[in-house]
């Protein structure tokens, strides 16, 4: 299968500070992305989507940037809150095909 | 709306022991998809569904067996239970317009130890 893979394992951030969370993706096939949120002991939560005809996409307080060129993701979160503490996933999904492929996950601690 | 329901949310099994893990949606959503997930690792698909009849596998689909009769239901068979099974188990569902699937829903888990 696919590999998604994640630049940093664990990210410590202050609470009220922005934070930045990466993926790196290996097939430029793959046109669809998505991030999702998983606190412990819960199902993974959608967070965001883009398409690969998009850079940029805003939600509230995320943002999700995609750089197809170097085949990179990332997830911004403003103003984070102990609440955003969790384990971030993104998804690729290749050429619209059925399946979802996911990368490992990057553990989210906030510090109050 | 429920979402996704998932049943049981925990269960002990012995080696060579079977059961089947229950998923149902009432979104009508048209996908449904089941994943494992590994301690500290990501979700790996398990085996999926695009309609009522229609199953395909994942990437692990071995010990593992699934039917879809209806739109609502997608439960997941596991016969003869080993301890490389021991993981938590999602299912989620999505509506695919037919041009490519959208974002999942998933349930809340089950966490199934093999012993």
């Amino acid at each position: 299968g696919e590999s998604v893979g994640l630049h940093l394992p664990t990210l410590s951030v202050q609470e009220g500070d922005n934070s930045i969370i990466n993926c790196a993706y290996s097939n430029s096939a793959s046109d669809y992305f998505i991030w999702y949120k998983q606190e412990s002991g819960k199902g993974p939560q959608f967070i965001i989507d883009i398409r690969s005809n998009m850079d940029k996409r805003q939600g509230q307080r995320v943002t999700v940037l995609l750089n197809k060129t170097v085949k990179h993701l990332s997830l911004q979160i403003a103003a984070t809150q102990p609440g955003d503490s969790a384990v971030y996933f993104c998804a690729e999904n290749i050429n619209t095909g059925n399946q979802f492929y996911f990368g490992t996950g990057t553990s989210l601690t906030v510090i109050p | 709306n429920a979402g996704v329901t998932q049943t049981p949310k925990f269960r002990i099994l012995k080696i060579g022991q079977s059961m089947t893990l229950q998923c149902a949606q009432d979104m009508n959503h048209n996908y449904m998809y089941w994943y494992r997930q590994d301690p500290g690792m990501g979700l790996k698909l398990i085996y999926y569904s695009v309609g009522a009849g229609i199953t395909d596998k994942g990437e692990v689909p071995n010990g593992y067996n699934v039917s879809r009769s209806t739109t609502e239901d997608f439960p997941l068979r596991l016969e003869l239970a080993a301890p490389s099974q021991t993981s938590v188990y999602f299912c989620a569902s999505s509506y695919s317009p037919g041009t490519g699937v959208e974002k999942l829903f998933f349930g809340s888990g089950t966490q199934l130890s093999v012993l």
